[in-house]
């Protein structure tokens, strides 16, 4: 069974930083991309990052560009979110999710629960 | 980048009726040497993460009941629940993935009339 948990949210000051980590288990990780996907209270869905099974290949939104950094370690199964230069506009909960093949251009098949990140002005 | 319109932003469907979301991107997601377009449909219930319903446009996830079914190529795209049942009541997205930064519609509320 596919499992995504994803930890490390918190409340954090403006300009400050965060990692999340998301620990994945029941699939080969290796061998499929992964995104992060957010959502601010009440709004829609936002993807953030993808990066492709071998972690050679990744990708941001433009929103994000500079200040996050998506990488992963297959050998510990877990993805990783490194924000920096936090800003009010970044508070969301945050999703790891699990493409459908090894490439970051793919459908988003198994989610995890969200981490909430805060932050304070 | 490719900004998705999903329409209407909310619609109420008699139990048993048609509901029907329209998806339409800024530019075309088909990609020609495989011949598919690059969209996807989720589910999102309050308090849960989103789920995938249906990818490369109109094949549908597993265990997805096949009275969900999308369609549509290039910029046009439809997601159609042929006969709405209680537990279809959610916000629907799509999501295209054919380029950087991948993008969401803003969102579909469907809700029991």
């Amino acid at each position: 069974e596919v499992q995504l948990s994803e930890s490390g949210g918190g409340l954090v000051q403006r300009g400050g930083s965060l990692r999340l980590s998301c620990a994945a288990s029941g699939f080969t990780f290796s061998s499929y991309a992964m995104s992060w996907v957010r959502q601010a209270p009440g709004k829609g869905l936002e993807w953030v990052s993808a990066i492709s099974g071998s972690g050679v290949s990744a990708y941001n939104a433009d929103s994000v560009k500079g200040r996050f950094t998506i990488s992963r370690d297959n050998s510990k199964n877990t993805l990783y979110l490194q924000m920096d230069s936090l800003r009010a506009e970044d508070t969301a909960l945050y999703f790891c999710a699990k493409n459908r093949g090894n490439s970051c251009y793919s459908g988003l098949d198994y989610w995890g629960q969200g981490t909430l990140v805060t932050v304070s002005s | 980048d490719i900004v998705m319109t999903q329409s209407p932003d909310s619609l109420a469907v008699s139990l048993g009726e048609r509901a029907t979301i329209n998806c339409k991107s800024s530019q075309s997601i088909l990609y020609t040497p495989f011949n598919k377009n690059y969209l996807g449909w989720y589910q999102q219930k309050p308090g849960q993460p989103p789920k995938l319903l249906i990818y490369w446009t109109s094949t549908r996830e597993s265990g997805v009941p096949d009275r969900f079914s999308g369609s549509g190529s290039g910029t046009d795209f439809t997601l159609t629940i042929s006969s709405l049942q209680a537990e279809d009541v959610a916000i629907y997205y799509c999501q295209q993935y054919y380029s950087a930064p991948q993008t969401f519609g803003q969102g579909t509320k469907v809700e029991i009339k």
